[in-house]
């Protein structure tokens, strides 16, 4: 049973550009949440999809967007990337039905913006 | 926004020895749970404690929880150098239906052998 996959594990960018982050579920899971971790900091909360939806919102800038596919498969996308983008991008997914809001996370995919 | 606060920020402890992590958070809870961090890659999910529960225990790990307080503690027993991690505590709103998590900004603890 396949856990949490993300894709690319690093990432190298340039101010301006754009960037996109895939995340497959945990099978059996059908809500993906993505997180920003900066260095030193705690996870913080991007965006929730449920049914190809986005759910909720954290405090993040319409820079910041993503989707959510029929397999529940998910991507986060960042336009305009700027220096403080750098950061371990986490996804992580749980299954909305089910008891205890525990989420199964990823391994991350590191972003560096130069 | 964090919303946990946890302390110490950094813990450094002979192998064999206990550590204990708390955490304090500043708003209402449905349930509290703490994660593992290895090198600084994905969150690992260790035990959850709902608000109405005080005390929880999985293997070597016992938490607790005092609403009155707003806080929490992590207690590890008997550590061993494979315990080297961050460790965060993370809130869930009391609204279920996977309400993300809320982090502090972590414990780094280092167990030398």
């Amino acid at each position: 049973d396949a856990g949490v996959t993300q894709s690319p594990t690093h990432l190298i960018k340039t101010r301006g550009q754009q960037v996109t982050l895939r995340c497959s579920p945990k099978s059996g899971h059908d809500t993906v949440s993505w997180y920003q971790q900066a260095l030193g900091q705690g996870p913080q909360f991007i965006f929730q999809y449920y049914e190809e939806e986005e759910r909720q919102r954290g405090n993040f800038p319409d820079r910041f967007s993503g989707h959510q596919f029929p397999n529940y498969s998910s991507e986060l996308n960042v336009n305009a990337l700027l220096l403080g983008d750098s950061a371990l991008y986490l996804c992580a997914s749980s299954f909305r039905g089910g008891a205890g809001d525990i989420q199964y996370f990823g391994a991350g995919t590191r972003l560096s913006v130069l | 926004s964090q919303q946990g606060e946890e302390d110490p920020q950094a813990l450094s402890i002979q192998e064999g020895e206990n550590a204990t992590m708390n955490c304090s958070y500043k708003t209402s809870i449905n349930n509290l749970q703490w994660y593992r961090q290895n090198s600084g890659r994905g969150l690992v999910h260790l035990i959850l404690i709902r608000s109405n529960e005080r005390e929880k225990h999985s293997g070597r790990l016992r938490v607790t929880l005092d609403t009155s307080k707003k806080s929490s503690s992590l207690l590890i027993t008997a550590s061993r150098a494979a315990d080297t991690a961050s460790y965060f505590c993370a809130t869930v709103a009391p609204y279920s239906g996977n309400t993300p998590l809320v982090f502090g900004k972590g414990t780094r603890l280092s167990v030398i052998a």
